[in-house]
């Protein structure tokens, strides 16, 4: 059974700042997908990452794949109130491609 | 591109009631997955169902099922339904980015409350 421990569960910061959430596991993934999602609605994909090393930027969102496949992080910098939100990261392995393991999430909120 | 829909959208229903939810994926999309959101569990998978078949299944009990129609549309049930079974229910269609990677996109959800 895969897990995603995903941390820091919760995070209150002020306008401006950085910060930078974790995503860990003990299994390889093929793939792993960020998402944000805003209360009553569904999940909306921000970034795949396939590669291990592998770094992607959104606009002032920076996603990592660890070397080993095993972990993520994604880096906001500069933070603005309209980044609150539940941030997701999902995994998935080549045996059940279309079958995504969760981490638990990590609600930001951005106060101005 | 219009993307995953879901209906209905909110939905209240008695315990030992049974409920069906259906989704419709992204145009082009052959794959769709199921997955549900609690507050204490976050979001778990259901199944997944490819080309009319079911292709994965989450650990959940037998009064959960799906299928999927020709047009990749699909539909869940959940049958005698529990207190528990509250919660949002979310449909994913999957895009293939390479041979086993793929992406998947997510439906608004339906939002099931049992009394």
């Amino acid at each position: 059974t895969q897990l995603l421990e995903q941390s820091p569960q919760f995070l209150s910061i002020q306008e401006g700042e950085n910060l930078t959430v974790y995503c860990n596991s003990s299994s390889v993934f093929s793939s792993l997908q960020w998402y944000r999602q805003e209360p009553g609605e569904g999940p909306v994909l921000l970034v795949t990452v396939v590669t291990g090393g592998e770094v992607k930027k959104l606009k002032r969102l920076t996603f990592q794949f660890g070397d080993a496949r095993k972990d993520s992080s994604l880096h906001i910098t500069a933070a603005q109130p309209g980044d609150t939100g539940l941030y997701l990261c999902a995994g998935s392995t080549s045996g059940s491609a279309r079958q995504l393991t969760f981490g638990s999430g990590t609600q930001l909120t951005v106060l101005p | 591109k219009a993307g995953v829909t879901q209906t209905p959208r909110y939905l209240i229903k008695t315990r030992g009631q049974q409920v069906t939810l259906s989704c419709s994926p992204i145009s082009g999309h052959r794959s769709v997955s199921w997955y549900q959101q609690t507050p204490g569990q976050g979001l778990q998978f259901l199944f997944e169902y490819f080309s009319e078949t079911q292709r994965n299944k989450g650990n959940f009990p037998g009064r959960f099922s799906g299928r999927q129609f020709s047009n990749s549309r699909s539909e869940m049930n959940v049958s005698t339904l529990e207190l528990g079974d509250s919660a949002l229910y979310l449909c994913a269609s999957s895009l293939r980015k390479e041979w086993d990677k793929y992406e998947q996109y997510f439906g608004p959800g339906t939002r099931l409350t049992v009394t």
